[in-house]
């Protein structure tokens, strides 16, 4: 079955300690997404890749950085990770043409402690 | 700025009760809407996407209606069951990355 996997499934770090999280997909979609979700919270976009374009949002700390070697892996690195890091972490995948808007597909996510 | 709310934020039915979930967006300059579902600790799973030109669509017992110049949105599920628990989220997608702002979503429990 096409799909959206992420690794690992759970991560747990230490304050400070540079931590990378993956994202692969089987769906052959030009966009994908990484999403910030604390407890309770609504998720929230940290940026995406258009094809090879990456588009940061505005208001993503410094802290977060991503790399896209092809269109089935995305990797978000976290350089010095913080207590308030700590959440679950949505990759989604999407067809993108200009002017229209697709579906989004969503991995199972990443939950990151950070002690 | 676009901001999605949904009321209510926790709702507990009985199991067979007819519900209805409520999303609404400040911003009508949508290209869709989705409706996701969350099981604690998990992902999304995408349940129901509404494109901006149409006025409802239906998946089983679920159907969810979209009136973009009001800036809201439904989910109705019919016959609710235990197994519906979880908390459902309502997200629209701006601009041509289709990103999404989500609101914060609904935490449903069935009873038995």
């Amino acid at each position: 079955d096409a799909m959206v996997i992420q690794n690992p499934r759970y991560q747990v770090t230490q304050f400070g300690k540079p931590v990378t999280l993956s994202c692969s997909q089987t769906l052959n979609h030009n966009v994908m997404y990484w999403y910030q979700q604390k407890s309770s919270q609504a998720p929230k976009l940290l940026f995406h890749y258009y094809d090879k374009d990456f588009n940061n949002e505005a208001d993503t700390p410094d802290n977060f950085q991503s790399r896209r070697p092809n269109t089935s892996f995305c990797f978000l690195d976290i350089r010095s990770p913080g207590l308030g890091d700590a959440a679950m972490y949505l990759c989604a995948t999407s067809r993108g043409r200009f002017g229209l808007s697709y579906e989004q597909y969503f991995g199972p996510g990443t939950r990151l402690t950070v002690t | 700025k676009q901001e999605v709310t949904q009321i209510p934020a926790a709702l507990s039915v009985p199991e067979g009760e007819n519900l209805v979930l409520n999303c609404s967006f400040t911003d009508s300059a949508i290209y869709n809407l989705q409706w996701f579902r969350q099981d604690p600790g998990k992902g999304l799973t995408s349940l129901l996407l509404i494109q901006s030109s149409q006025r409802e669509q239906t998946s089983g017992r679920l159907n969810a209606s979209l009136d973009k110049s009001s800036g809201r949105s439904t989910l109705y599920i019919a016959a609710s069951q235990p197994g519906d628990s979880a908390t459902y989220l309502c997200a629209v997608s701006t601009g041509t990355a289709s990103k999404l702002t989500f609101g914060t979503g609904t935490r449903l429990q069935v009873t038995l």
